[in-house]
């Protein structure tokens, strides 16, 4: 998951296996949220969203997954390739009094994947 | 399609001097934003403008500037530039404000690396 300080945390696998990329938010008034990818010296890329009303969201190779009881998501990749290797982050809306302010995207520390031939 | 361009891509500054980050895209976005990267950090954002004549503030809005030149343009501006301002400033863009009733694709430029001494 994601946490605080100068180290993120990293993730190392083989290629084929599949990855899974956990993020914890804190407010559980919290009602979106995005996946980027960030390949080193670019900027981020986004990667899949997901709203509150769901549990699971799926793209190309990719599966998100939302636990709003334990405020955690994840991010599922398929048969991870060296392509895979990036800096994923997850992203979203902060929620304020009077509403959420959508516009101030909010973005996680970032988890370093890792894929070896 | 350039998508969003950024300029300078690399600047080195003294303390205390001033200098204007560049940030266009053709993609006739509405709302622009600026953020900035430090090691170990997710994105922070600076200041956002969800639409041409309109500005807001982010997270770290202090010690910058910026200005939505007319809808293509954003520009980041430090007055008087410290140490604490040496990071990778991404410019990015979205169709609207991201979350609401859209979907949270921003899409950002390569970078800007600068550093204050």
């Amino acid at each position: 998951g994601e946490s605080v300080g100068l180290h993120l945390p990293t993730l190392s696998v083989q290629e084929g296996d599949n990855s899974i990329i956990n993020c914890a938010y804190s407010n559980s008034a919290s009602d979106y949220f995005i996946w980027y990818k960030q390949e080193s010296g670019k900027g981020p890329q986004f990667i899949i969203d997901i709203r509150s009303n769901m549990d699971k969201r799926q793209g190309q190779r990719v599966t998100v997954l939302l636990n709003k009881t334990v405020k955690h998501l994840s991010l599922q990749i398929a048969a991870t390739q060296p392509g895979d290797s990036a800096v994923y982050f997850c992203a979203g809306p902060q929620p304020q009094a009077g509403g959420t302010s959508y516009g101030k995207l909010t973005f996680g520390q970032g988890t370093i994947l890792t894929v070896h031939p | 399609n350039a998508g969003v361009t950024q300029t300078p891509k690399f600047q080195v500054l003294k303390t205390g001097q001033s200098m204007t980050l560049q940030c266009a895209q053709d993609m006739n976005h509405n709302s622009m934003y600026w953020y900035r990267q430090d090691p170990g950090m997710g994105l922070r954002l600076i200041y956002y403008s969800a639409s041409e004549g309109t500005t807001d503030k982010g997270e770290v809005p202090n010690g910058y500037n910026v200005s939505r030149l007319n809808k293509r343009e954003f520009s980041l501006r430090l007055e008087s530039a410290a140490p604490s301002q040496t990071s990778v400033y991404f410019c990015a863009s979205s169709s609207s404000i991201v979350g609401y009733l859209n979907t949270g694709e921003l899409f950002f430029g390569e970078g800007s690396r600068l550093t204050v001494l």
